[in-house]
């Protein structure tokens, strides 16, 4: 079945640090790829996401692009904040022809102190 | 909209005890979506619902978990009874209708953190 694989944490970094958060996936259909993330005492919350091959999703500072020749979809931003301390949990839907639950990743706790 | 909202937050009940969690999705949302997180198996799914009927409910862990969606507005996730290893947060998502691409986004509300004693 289909299956997607994060970096375990945590990621610990200082404030303007690089972010890589590694994801990849399996799949039998075509899926989309998302990344969710995680505050404190919430709920998940769309990050970003791309529907096809060679798309960049972006949001945030943050950006991923989806690579479907490595099946992957890494997380990256520039410089990281305090506030972007959080579970960050990348997933895929194979959506074919109906609406299917989204595929999480375990989820990689980031963070980032002063 | 409010987005998605769960009740109640925050849940403390004696093994044994009946516990029903609640959901509202976002109005004009056709999928709903439960979820359970703990920290050793992560985020599981265990029921979701397309238009007020059950699609799917593999990931529910046993008989003791029901659900019900009794109109479009409105879910239930009830344990009965319930055992200390429930102890997780449950958290609801719903989606609208799907596009050509696959792959819409989930609504999460905010959880409601189980405590089974």
């Amino acid at each position: 079945g289909d299956s997607v694989t994060q970096m375990e944490g945590p990621v610990t970094l200082s404030e303007e640090a690089f972010l890589t958060i590694n994801c990849t996936y399996t799949a039998t259909g075509y899926p989309s790829l998302f990344w969710y993330v995680q505050y404190p005492g919430e709920g998940l919350q769309l990050l970003l996401k791309a529907t096809k091959a060679d798309d960049k999703g972006s949001n945030k500072g943050f950006e991923a692009t989806y690579r479907k020749e490595t099946t992957s979809f890494h997380l990256e931003k520039g410089s990281v904040q305090v506030s972007d301390s959080a579970v960050y949990f990348c997933a895929l839907s194979d959506g074919g022809s109906g609406n299917t639950p989204l595929v999480f990743g375990k989820g990689t706790r980031l963070s980032v102190i002063a | 909209d409010a987005g998605v909202i769960q009740s109640p937050r925050h849940e403390v009940t004696e093994m044994g005890q009946e516990v029903t969690l609640r959901c509202k999705p976002i109005s004009g949302h056709d999928y709903l979506f439960w979820y359970r997180q703990t920290m050793m198996r992560g985020l599981e799914l265990l029921i979701y619902f397309n238009n007020n009927v059950p699609i799917d409910d593999s990931g529910m862990p046993e008989d003791r978990f029901s659900a019900k969606m009794p109109n479009a507005s409105f879910s239930t996730l009830k344990i009965q009874p319930s055992e200390p290893r429930d102890s997780a947060v449950y958290f609801c998502a719903s989606s609208p209708r799907v596009w050509s691409n696959g792959g819409n986004e989930q609504f999460f509300g905010p959880g409601t953190r189980l405590t089974v004693l």
